[in-house]
C-alpha cells in the first residue's frame, strides 16, 4: 500500500504571494490532517479535513486554509505569505477522525519564503 | 492552559544503553496520547497510541507508560540503536466540546545514539 505523498516536496515563493500544497492520503483512508513545523515552534496543527468537511482547526489565521476532495486527497493553500510561513508543512491520514486513529505521515513539503 | 511539556530537550547516549523520555501534561478533558518518532527531514511516524486506561505499551523495544493521576508519560528506550537517533514527540488529544477533538503537541526530545 503505497504510503502518504505530498507535492511538491520543496517551494520557493516570496512575500506575498500564495501557495497550493498537495496531499494524498494512503488508500481508505479518509481524514486528512495538515500541520506546521518550524525550529522554533515544533509542530502545530492546522485543521483537519473529514468527509470533505473540516472537522477540526487550530490557531491559526484565515489565510491558512484547506479542503477535501471526494477522493479523499487534500489541498491547503496559503494567501499572502509571510517570511514566517517558512516551514515545513506535514500532511497526515487516517482511517476515521484524527484523534481516535493512528496518522500517517507524509514527508512534508519545505516551504521557503524570501 | 493546555500544555505538554517534554525533557530532557536533548539526551546523548552511548548504543546499547537504554533512556527513558518524559512527558508532562495538563490537558483536559484527556482523550489519548501519543509518542511519534521523528527522523530528520522526514515526517513522524506513530509508535504508540495509549487512552486513559492503559498503563502500558510496548512497539518492539518502546515501551510507554501513562500514568492519568499525575498526567505523565514515560517512553522508555531499550538497547538503543544508531537509528533510534530522532526527535521524540509526544502529543496529547483532549475533548474540545461535543465530538471535537484537539491535539496539543510537545517540542520533543532530541535524542542522539553515540556509537
Amino acid at each position: 500500500k503505497a504510503g502518504v505523498t505530498q507535492t511538491p516536496r520543496y517551494l520557493i515563493k516570496t512575500r506575498g504571494q500564495q501557495v497550493t500544497l498537495s496531499c494524498s492520503p494512503i488508500s481508505g483512508h479518509r481524514s486528512v490532517s495538515w500541520y506546521q513545523q518550524t525550529p522554533g515552534q515544533g509542530l502545530q496543527f492546522l485543521f483537519e479535513y473529514f468527509s470533505e468537511t473540516q472537522r477540526n482547526k487550530g490557531n491559526f489565521p484565515g489565510r491558512f486554509s484547506g479542503r477535501q476532495f471526494s477522493n479523499s486527497r487534500s489541498e491547503m493553500n496559503v494567501s499572502t505569505l509571510e517570511l514566517g510561513d517558512s516551514a515545513l508543512y506535514l500532511c497526515a491520514s487516517s482511517l476515521g477522525q484524527l484523534t481516535y486513529n493512528e496518522q500517517f505521515f507524509g514527508p512534508g513539503t519545505r516551504l521557503t519564503v524570501l | 492552559k493546555n500544555q505538554v511539556e517534554q525533557s530532557p530537550q536533548s539526551l546523548i547516549i552511548l548504543e546499547g544503553k537504554n533512556c527513558t523520555l518524559q512527558c508532562n501534561y495538563t490537558v483536559s478533558p484527556f482523550s489519548n496520547l501519543r509518542w511519534y518518532k521523528q527522523d530528520t527531514g522526514r515526517g513522524p511516524v506513530s509508535l504508540t497510541i495509549m487512552t486513559f486506561s492503559e498503563n502500558t505499551k510496548s512497539n518492539g523495544r518502546y515501551t510507554a507508560t501513562l500514568d492519568a493521576d499525575t498526567k505523565q508519560s514515560s517512553l522508555h528506550i531499550t538497547a538503543s540503536q544508531l537509528s533510534d537517533s530522532a526527535s521524540y514527540i509526544c502529543v496529547v488529544s483532549y475533548n474540545y466540546g461535543g465530538a471535537t477533538n484537539k491535539l496539543i503537541f510537545g517540542t520533543g526530545t532530541l535524542l542522539a545514539v553515540q556509537p
